[in-house]
């Protein structure tokens, strides 16, 4: 079973450029998260998809960054533009509800994550 | 809100030393507690974790016990690889309508020598 898969595993882009990371996660995994780690500190929440519905959005850093769900399966984190804040590595994780509960979840899978350098 | 804090790192060891890495948090509730760890060139993996108070979570010869009492979930390992050189994360899951999010500490850089 493949795990969960990001591109690209590097970019490194000027200010001002747009930069989109995608996220496809396990099959049939209904939660999608996105996670940053910033220079070293900690891994911080960015968003939460539950299938297609942006189910909490309050880690999210500002109206730069937009996250779509296309079908509730692959995921894009979209940058624009792009500012020097922004380098660091950007982790996906999914996964399921237990019993079609939302609130209850198996263990979460992580991918390699995206390190973006804003040059 | 949750935190969660991290002993400073990084660590250096000679292999087949006592490894320790110091884990604390703040929650409210009842959160689940998690170890994840990323190797080089890796992405993260989830080492360890324990769901209630008094539990112990072990694997690949690390452990950890959640306490409630002093809110910690240390990181333990009897004799230390090169080959567990990695970042070590602790991690919490809040209950109730946390839906899954985790609150992570710093990372604590972990590097074995021969």
């Amino acid at each position: 079973e493949a795990g969960v898969t990001q591109f690209p595993s590097h970019s490194v882009i000027e200010k001002g450029q747009t930069v989109t990371l995608r996220c496809d996660p396990i099959s049939g995994h209904d939660n999608l998260y996105w996670y940053r780690r910033v220079m070293g500190k900690e891994i911080k929440f960015l968003l939460h998809f539950v299938k297609e519905s942006k189910q909490d959005e309050s880690g999210m850093p500002n109206n730069r960054f937009l996250a779509e769900r296309t079908g509730g399966t692959y995921s894009t984190l979209k940058v624009q533009p792009a500012e020097l804040e922004d380098s660091g590595v950007y982790f996906c994780a999914s996964s399921q509800a237990v019993g079609g509960d939302v609130r209850r979840n198996t263990e979460a899978f992580f991918g390699q994550g995206t390190r973006l350098t804003v040059v | 809100g949750d935190s969660v804090t991290q002993m400073e790192g990084p660590v250096t060891l000679s292999e087949e030393a006592f490894l320790t890495i110091n884990c604390t948090y703040t929650a409210t509730g009842y959160p689940s507690l998690f170890w994840y760890v990323q190797y080089p060139g890796e992405g993260l993996q989830l080492l360890l974790k324990a769901t209630k108070a008094d539990d112990k979570g072990s694997n690949k010869g690390f452990e950890a016990t959640y306490r409630k009492e002093t809110t910690s979930f240390h990181l333990e390992k009897g004799s230390v690889q090169v080959s567990d050189s990695a970042v070590y994360f602790c991690a919490l899951r809040g209950g109730g309508t946390s839906y899954g999010k985790l609150t992570f500490g710093q990372g604590t850089i972990l590097t074995v020598h021969p």
